[in-house]
Parts: C-alpha cells; structure tokens; sequence
C-alpha cells in the first residue's frame, strides 16, 4: 500500500551509541519531515525537507542530523544517542504548496519508531 | 510564534455521549486547520481539516468549525462510539510560516460502553 514506511519499529540503544531511522515514501511527495512526540507534549518538529538536497531545522533539531539525496528517503541519524532523546518519532510527507511549503493537501504519517536510550 | 492549545484530558466518557474538545490557536498568517486521530499503537491519521474562515470539516460524524472571530477550531460529535477511544491533536499549518505542522498537545479520550 502507498504511504510512509518507517523503520524500525521498535530500537534499543545504550548512550553514545549512533544509528539511522529510516523512512521512505512511494507518493512521490516533495516535502518530508521528521517530530517526536512525548508524553503532554504533542509532536514537535526535529528537521524538514522541502525537497531533495533540500533540509532544514525545525523547533527541536540538536543531537540529531539528516539528508534528502533522493525524493523517497528522509533519514534521521542520532549522533550520541542520549536519555533524553527517548522518544517515539514520525515521519511525515506532503505535497507542498504553490509556494513550496508543506501541507499541501495534508500530511501522512508513518507508525513510528519507538526509541529508548538507556 | 504559532501555536495550538487543546483542552487536557483524560476525557473519560460514556458510549452514545456528546462531545467536545476544545482547541484554540495562534498564528500570524491565515493557517489552515486540522484534527488528526492517533489509535493505540499507530501513528496519526487526518481526521478533518479546514482551510479558510467558516469552512467546517468533517469526517466519521466528527465535525469542526474554523471560527477565525475567537481563533477555535473544536472537535465536536454528537455521539460517540467505544472505537472513538483514541488520542486527539489539534493543529495548523501555517503556509506563510514554510508549511510547517503544528500541534497541540493531544487529549486522550476514552469512551466506555
């Protein structure tokens, strides 16, 4: 089925160790991007993308780093991975504006990576 | 900055009962407005959404108005189902703001038979 696909699901690191979420997406959407949600928190945004080569900063990005080489895969790689950084993270896609912005005709999340960092 | 305010829960409540939760904005532009559903275990899902001033969204009976007058965009359903039980976010886009997605802290409903 289209949509967006994240992987893992689940992922146990121990602090400092590095590694890379990874989602994909078949709806050839330009705008991609990438929140973790917390308890009383909602979602906040980490990095986004408005295209390939194309990334930027959003409300929460340090500890975290990402790249856009191809329309389809937006990854999220944790440096040091750190306790605070325990979290469940979404990706989400869009198609973007006339102005090249997201939210285009809504966005579509993935199921979510649950991380914990022990 | 935007932002969105949602109404805390757990909102605990009986099947076939009304309900509302509330939700309030800020924003310097003129966003577009949304509801998504997050069930157990699974990532959002948009529930409704309205672009302009008026416009009403709706969805599964779900149904919001986008009152710009008292910046609101609240949840309402006249009668709710077990299978409503679910957690709840209000958010905008503002297109003038690059697009991003923002959201409100969520309520948690639980709908008991």
């Amino acid at each position: 089925n289209a949509g967006v696909t994240q992987t893992p699901k689940f992922q146990v690191l121990k602090t400092g160790q590095s590694m890379t979420l990874q989602c994909a997406q078949d709806m050839n959407h330009e705008y991609m991007s990438w929140y973790r949600q917390d308890p009383g928190m909602g979602l906040r945004l980490i990095h986004y993308s408005v295209g390939a080569g194309i990334t930027d900063q959003g409300e929460v990005p340090n500890g975290y780093n990402v790249s856009r080489s191809t329309t389809e895969d937006f990854p999220l790689r944790l440096l040091s991975a750190a306790p605070s950084q325990t979290s469940v993270y979404f990706c989400a896609s869009s198609t973007t504006t006339v102005l090249g912005t997201g939210g285009g005709d809504g966005y579509t999340f993935g199921s979510g990576t649950r991380l914990t960092v022990v | 900055g935007d932002s969105v305010t949602q109404m805390e829960g757990p909102v605990t409540l009986s099947e076939e009962a009304f309900l509302t939760i509330n939700c309030t904005y800020t924003a310097t532009g003129y966003p577009s407005l949304f509801w998504y559903v997050q069930y157990p275990g699974e990532g959002l899902q948009l529930l409704l959404k309205a672009t302009k001033a008026d416009d009403k969204g709706s969805n599964k009976g779900f149904e919001a108005t986008y009152r710009k007058e008292t910046t609101s965009f609240h949840l309402e359903k006249g009668s709710v189902q077990v299978s409503d039980s679910a957690v709840y976010f209000c958010a905008l886009t503002d297109y003038n703001q690059g697009g991003k997605l923002i959201f409100g802290q969520g309520t948690e409903l639980s709908v008991k038979p």
